[in-house]
């Protein structure tokens, strides 16, 4: 079975504070996705990112990075100098990546929520 | 990226009533979608598995006659709430996996409350 664990329920920063949201996943597949997700108060669920568990490889866009950690099951969100408008929670979520439309589930964490204080 | 919609945002309906909540996939083709549910500061609930021509796959818990999934084609896919009560009220999202990179993309949900 799949799960994926952010310890974090809250977390609350100063503006231009650096902030890291972990993420820590289990499953027995070999080959399987890693999401981030961010939902605003508006509810609607932002894709951040989607990355294969054969990329191991660290990714940056702009404010935001990623560490991506197959030894420790672990796939961390950083954003750096945050901004109010970074306000919300954030899921990471796990799917297999053998074709099949039950294969396609979503695991999700239940989320952090990321306050930022001006 | 990948746009999809969901319509209506919000409906207020009477106990009793049927709700019908349309997610569309504007610029992909879709050949599965899913609805889920998600309670106030809680994750996501995964409701259903929709797939384009076929029945769908319904989670443990969920009341396949009361939750109506319809996927018509590529780019649409229905969820009707029949016979609504108040414990029905939540904010149910859908989604559309894209084919060609495997994201699901979210629609902005919509809040149904039953009075």
């Amino acid at each position: 079975a799949q799960k994926v664990t952010q310890a974090q329920t809250e977390i609350s920063v100063v503006e231009k504070e650096d902030v890291t949201l972990d993420c820590v996943y289990e499953t027995r597949d070999t080959t399987y996705y890693l999401f981030w997700y961010k939902q605003p108060p508006s509810g609607e669920l932002v894709f951040l990112i989607r990355r294969n568990s054969f990329d191991e490889q660290n990714e940056i866009s702009g404010r935001y990075s990623w560490n991506f950690q197959k030894s420790t099951s672990s796939f961390n969100f950083t954003i750096t100098a945050s901004q109010v408008v970074d306000s919300a929670v954030y899921f990471c979520a796990l799917s297999e990546a053998r074709s099949g439309g039950s294969n396609y589930k979503l695991t999700f964490g239940k989320g952090t929520l990321l306050t930022v204080n001006p | 990226g990948a746009v999809v919609s969901q319509h209506p945002s919000w409906v207020i309906c009477k106990s009793g009533t049927s709700v019908k909540i349309e997610c569309r996939s504007l610029d992909f083709q879709a050949t599965t979608m899913f609805w889920y549910r998600q309670f106030p500061k809680q994750s996501l609930m995964l409701m259903a598995t929709s797939n384009e021509g076929s029945k769908a796959t319904y989670e443990q818990g969920v009341e396949k006659d009361k939750f109506l999934i319809n996927h018509a084609s590529l780019t649409l896919s229905t969820l009707t709430v029949t016979s609504a009560h108040p414990e029905d009220s939540s904010f149910y999202i859908c989604s559309a996996r894209d084919p060609v990179g495997g994201t699901q993309y979210f629609g902005p949900g919509t809040r149904l409350l039953v009075l």
